[in-house]
């Protein structure tokens, strides 16, 4: 029984480069969502998406972020032209359908980005 | 103001100690409040819910105080095993989904 699955584990890029990471819910979830952790700091939300939709982008940043969750496959949070500031843990996390009351999300163990 | 405050600590505690931790949030419309907690480098992880009446699971017991916006996080009897991060996590009222996390308290249990 598969939780969530982020790959990969570690990605280094250097400044410029594209930066992709996958998350793969959990079997039967449909809601995804992407934090970001800078060293020392707390999780910050980023975007919730539901298959095919971008539900609540406010926590994106508005240039060189984008995140999809396309009807067969992973959900990809693409970084463009990373900066060394971008250097952090992202987590993914998941959630089934219809808890809307309490929204219980699970996380995957994150893909940590490091810009040289 | 941060819209979920702990105190960072660290808290050192003796194994067999009770620790207390507290939380306090900003907006009046949260609607579900958790604490997770979080191993060096590791992912969060639930460790329990928390629901207006108070609720216990083993040795951890949480609260919240609607009227103070205040949750707390009681652990008895520590184990060396308890070490962590613990995170104080609220979700507003309303069709956005996603967590407010807090910067967590970093709790170390000494044998």
């Amino acid at each position: 029984n598969a939780g969530v699955m982020q790959n990969p584990r570690h990605l280094v890029r250097r400044r410029g480069q594209e930066a992709r990471l996958r998350c793969s819910p959990v079997k039967g979830h449909s809601h995804v969502y992407w934090y970001r952790q800078l060293p020392e700091e707390g999780l910050k939300f980023m975007v919730y998406l539901q298959k095919e939709n971008i539900i609540d982008e406010s926590g994106m940043p508005k240039e060189r972020f984008s995140a999809e969750f396309p009807k067969e496959g992973p959900s990809i949070l693409r970084i463009q032209q990373v900066v060394r500031g971008d250097s952090a843990a992202y987590f993914c996390a998941s959630s089934p359908l219809g808890v809307q009351a309490k929204n219980i999300q699970y996380f995957g163990a994150g893909t940590r980005l490091s810009v040289l | 103001r941060k819209e979920v405050e702990q105190d960072p600590g660290p808290f050192n505690v003796p194994e067999g100690a009770t620790v207390a931790f507290n939380c306090t949030y900003s907006n009046s419309a949260s609607q579900s409040f958790f604490w997770y907690r979080q191993d060096c480098r590791k992912e969060p992880k639930l460790l329990m819910s928390v629901y207006s009446s108070g609720n216990e699971d083993g040795r951890f017991t949480a609260q919240l105080n609607r009227a103070s916006q205040y949750i707390s996080l009681l652990i008895r009897d520590s184990k060396l095993s308890d070490s962590a991060t613990y995170l104080c996590v609220v979700n507003e009222r309303g069709s956005a989904r996603q967590l407010t996390f807090g910067s967590g308290t970093q709790l170390t249990v000494l044998p």
